[in-house]
């Protein structure tokens, strides 16, 4: 398997513009999740998916901030309109349906730049 | 909540000396814990995990990891480090709260290894 898939690698925006991130997670895993990187927070969760259904999306930093799972095989989070405070790496976590004994799979990440 | 501590931001070893990171999580009832690598510009590698059983927990790479329940720790180690592992560590925790959950991470530690 290809592993989690993220598109693109790195993003560069104007503040105001509307960001996609994409996400592919491993074929067959039923869990999708979303986290961000920066250098103050570290790592955080901002929402996960299970069977495409948003589950948790109590990380998610504000309404600019919005994400889909239109079908088993791709997700995507939307920022809009842009911050340069946005400016992080975004990562995407993929795992099978083992209740808590789950172990997720990363994504090499999107990092994206707000000017 | 659940939270990880990660008290060393850097760490410098020599290549060839051993290594212990530490890790101490929030008390919690029946943790399950995790270390993931970083290498520059990719995302998070599973190095290994703690769900029950032998304390004492061996992943990929070398290193193996403690639990100790009484100091709320779970310490990785390597006996004698390489060069290649340069990297950023990240110990993670996740609660058995009855269905798959996202991660809760340390800050890191950064490690340096010194020829």
């Amino acid at each position: 398997d290809a592993g989690v898939i993220q598109s693109p690698r790195h993003e560069v925006t104007e503040m105001g513009q509307e960001v996609t991130l994409r996400c592919k997670p491993i074929s067959g895993h039923d869990y999708l999740f979303w986290y961000r990187q920066t250098m103050m927070r570290g790592l955080e969760l901002l929402i996960y998916f299970n069977n495409n259904v948003p589950i948790d999306d109590s990380g998610m930093p504000e309404d600019r901030f919005s994400a889909k799972m239109p079908n088993a095989s791709f997700s995507t989070l939307k920022i809009q309109p842009s911050e340069p405070r946005d400016s992080a790496v975004y990562f995407c976590a993929s795992s099978l349906d083992q209740g808590v004994k789950n172990i997720q799979y990363f994504g090499a990440g999107t990092r994206l730049s707000v000017l | 909540a659940q939270s990880v501590t990660q008290p060393d931001i850097h760490i410098t070893v020599s290549e060839g000396a051993s290594l212990e990171l530490r890790c101490n999580y929030s008390y919690g009832a029946t943790p399950y814990l995790f270390w993931y690598v970083q290498s520059p510009g990719q995302g998070l590698q599973l190095l290994l995990k703690y769900f029950s059983g032998d304390t004492l927990v061996q992943g990929i790479k070398g290193f193996e990891a403690e639990f100790k329940r009484s100091q709320s720790s779970f310490n990785l180690r390597k006996p004698s480090v390489h060069w290649s592992d340069a990297a950023e560590y990240f110990c993670a925790v996740m609660y058995s709260g009855g269905g798959a959950d996202g991660l809760t991470f340390g800050k890191g530690t950064h490690l340096i290894i010194q020829p």
